[in-house]
């Protein structure tokens, strides 16, 4: 059984940068062609995808964000990472690490988030 | 504004059935994938492909989709399924993932 767990500061000042960290057990970050991947929840709002790393090192970030989001991992302790430069009140959020995979069919391909950690509020303020 | 529109809302009275949709053009390339959220939870897949149930998840729950039109239906809709549904998939370019702006089902 894959699990995911979030990790990291509850508390960031604006224009700092939010760090938080996703340790995996029960699969590797590194095999298995999936894509290791980050979300957000802003309070009373719906999901939002901020990126995800595929199991081989490939970034793809959102492009709403994409200038201000690194997504990087870390083999050695099964873990990949956000970072989210100069953030403002309007990056508080739940953030959720979360595995994604798909399934290439001739004509349509298949989609899904099978295994999400339990999510972190992060909030922005000074 | 999302690639996938979603019904911000619906109800339904105990025990009837329920449809929610979920349209955008990705949809003719890539099968919608459905979470359910709860107040105070992480979201939980529901339904997946063509018309995929993960374990433990209950047979009341099943997907279709047709053109750019994906569709969770819960036939016999009960207490517990009150919550936020989402979509998921591509965006129409295929280079992104998307996510719909989520329904609230309201049992009745």
């Amino acid at each position: 059984q894959v699990q995911l767990q979030e990790s990291g500061p509850g508390l960031v000042k604006p224009s700092e940068t939010l760090s938080l960290t996703c340790t995996v057990s029960g699969g590797s970050v590194s095999s298995g062609s999936y894509y290791w991947s980050w979300l957000r929840q802003p309070p009373g709002k719906g999901l939002e995808w901020i990126g995800h790393m595929y199991y081989s090192g490939s970034p793809n970030y959102n492009p709403s964000l994409e200038s201000r989001v690194t997504i990087s991992k870390d083999t050695s302790k099964n873990q990949f990472s956000l970072k989210l430069s100069s953030v403002t009140a309007a990056d508080t959020a739940i953030y959720y690490c979360a595995r994604y995979r798909e399934n290439r069919g001739l004509i349509i391909t298949t989609t899904i988030f099978d295994y999400w950690g339990q999510g972190t509020l992060v909030t922005v303020s000074s | 504004s999302s690639e996938l529109t979603q019904d911000p809302a619906v109800s339904v009275a105990l025990g009837q059935t329920v449809r929610i949709t979920c349209q955008g053009d990705s949809l003719r390339r890539y099968y919608a994938s459905w979470y359910q959220q709860k107040p105070g939870q992480a979201p939980v897949v529901v339904m997946y492909g063509k018309n995929n149930r993960p374990s433990g998840i209950p047979d009341r729950f099943s997907g279709s989709s047709s053109g750019n039109t994906a569709s969770l239906t819960i036939t016999g809709a009960q207490a517990e399924d009150e919550a936020d549904y989402y979509c998921n998939s591509r965006n129409s370019s295929g280079n992104h993932v998307v996510f719909g702006g989520g329904t609230t089902v309201t049992v009745l």
